[in-house]
């Protein structure tokens, strides 16, 4: 079945350490790949998107993704996480296919980031 | 200031008791959605629109109803609320195009209504 996976639900990382949050998908085609962030009581905020061309994606905040085919993955990284940045991450995709009436987004079930001082 | 406006932010209602959240965007936006989101589940699509007077279900549209009578505007209605409709739900907009594919077009997200229904 198409899906859209983030096995972590809940990580810890004290400031200043390194971040990579995971993201894989099971589509037949390769999807439009997005991260969204949800900071408490706030909307979704986009950081990155990868649409084609370059795998390794520069986002806001800091923060980057890689596309990697072989893997089906599209991991999110930053080299050095804030307290500001404890919130929960949202992997998306949507099929590119060019016609059709939908542009849905199907997201995976989010990683909850904690940060500690 | 590009946006999507959600209204109410918050409610609290009784079951029965018909609703209506507003939702309305300032970037003449084709495309608009509604979508929920619930603890273990992510965001689950409920309702689209690509025009005016285009509109579609999702993959939760039970016990909604949305209308697309201008551009802006995509209110979410729930005629007659029930408790398993408590949830926090999101309004998103995007310029995309259909027939054109994603175009590099992002979905832009509203701040989020939180619905509790009794």
């Amino acid at each position: 079945a198409q899906s859209v996976t983030q096995p972590d639900i809940h990580i810890t990382v004290s400031e200043g350490a390194s971040l990579e949050l995971r993201c894989n998908y099971s589509y037949g085609a390769t999807p439009y790949l997005f991260w969204y962030v949800q900071s408490p009581g706030q909307g979704l905020q986009l950081l990155l998107k990868y649409f084609s061309g370059d795998t390794l994606v520069q986002g806001i905040k800091g923060f980057e993704a890689e596309f990697k085919r072989s893997q089906s993955s599209f991991n999110l990284r930053k080299p050095s996480v804030h307290w500001s940045d404890a919130a929960e991450y949202f992997c998306a995709v949507v099929l590119p296919y060019s016609g059709g009436s939908n542009y849905k987004l199907t997201f995976g079930k989010g990683t909850l980031l904690t940060v500690n001082p | 200031e590009a946006q999507v406006t959600q209204n109410p932010r918050y409610l609290i209602t009784v079951t029965g008791k018909k609703l209506t959240v507003t939702c309305s965007q300032n970037m003449n936006h084709e495309y608009m959605s509604w979508y929920r989101q619930d603890p273990g589940l992510g965001l689950r699509q409920i309702y689209y629109s690509m025009n005016v007077e285009v509109t579609d279900k999702g993959d939760v549209p039970e016990g909604y109803k949305v209308s697309r009578k201008e551009k802006r505007n995509f209110p979410l209605i729930l005629e007659s609320p029930s408790p398993n409709q408590t949830s926090l739900y999101f309004c998103a907009s995007s310029l995309w195009v259909p027939g054109q594919g994603v175009r590099n077009q992002p979905q832009h997200f509203g701040d989020g209504t939180r619905l509790s229904i009794l």
